[in-house]
């Protein structure tokens, strides 16, 4: 089955600086690559998302961008903000499966030091 | 958020009694979902359901069982709680087609002592 990896683990970065976390996933027919964000003691929920016939997606201060070719994309946040802090998970969906189901990575724990 | 609602939403039990998640809907969603998150783990799913009485194990299976009598409702049981299910658990939504996108209830912290 499909396998996400993520990385980093943990990101700390100033404010104003931009953050990049990196997925990598297995399965080449895989076509959909949401993001989502978790605040502490909160759901998930997803920030932005990207299909396979597309290379990059921007909305506002983030964008997500996708390399089949290599089989990785990367989430990233320009001029962050603390209200940024908060863990970030990649997934990946394969087609054909009977239920939409996702594969997500371990997740990245964003802190924005004001 | 999407119409979704999990009880409870803490729950303390103690190890080798049965345990009953409840997973309810408002938004006529054919397909259900339940992960657990651990820490170092991100998400991982339990079991799913594509539709009323038809589910399919996931990654994480061994231990549960799930129903789904109805659209609505998507249930999680642990016929005998191990400490090694403490966790928080989350149920989401999607529908079929091309948004693919699932929707994550509230979640449920559940300590198995």
């Amino acid at each position: 089955g499909e396998n996400v990896e993520q990385h980093p683990s943990t990101l700390s970065v100033q404010e104003g600086d931009s953050a990049v976390i990196k997925c990598t996933y297995s399965d080449s027919a895989s076509n959909y690559f949401p993001w989502y964000k978790q605040e502490l003691g909160k759901r998930p929920q997803l920030i932005i998302d990207i299909r396979s016939n597309v290379g990059e997606k921007k909305d506002q201060r983030i964008a997500v961008t996708l390399n089949k070719t290599a089989k990785h994309f990367s989430l990233h946040i320009t001029e962050t903000q603390p209200e940024d802090s908060a863990v970030y998970f990649c997934a990946a969906k394969a087609p054909g499966n009977a239920g939409n189901m996702l594969t997500f990575g371990g997740g990245t724990r964003l802190m924005v030091k004001p | 958020d999407a119409g979704i609602t999990q009880s409870p939403r803490h729950k303390v039990t103690e190890t080798g009694t049965p345990v009953t998640l409840r997973c309810h809907q408002t938004e006529n969603h054919r397909y259900m979902y339940w992960y657990r998150q651990d820490p170092g783990h991100g998400l991982r799913l339990i079991h799913y359901s594509y539709g009323v009485k038809d589910t399919d194990k996931g990654e994480v299976s061994d231990g549960y069982s799930v129903s789904r009598s109805k659209t609505e409702d998507f249930l999680l049981t642990l016929e005998s709680a191990t400490s090694s299910q403490t966790s928080v658990y989350f149920c989401a939504i999607s529908d079929p087609g091309g948004a693919s996108e699932q929707f994550f209830g509230p979640g449920t912290r559940l300590t198995v002592l």
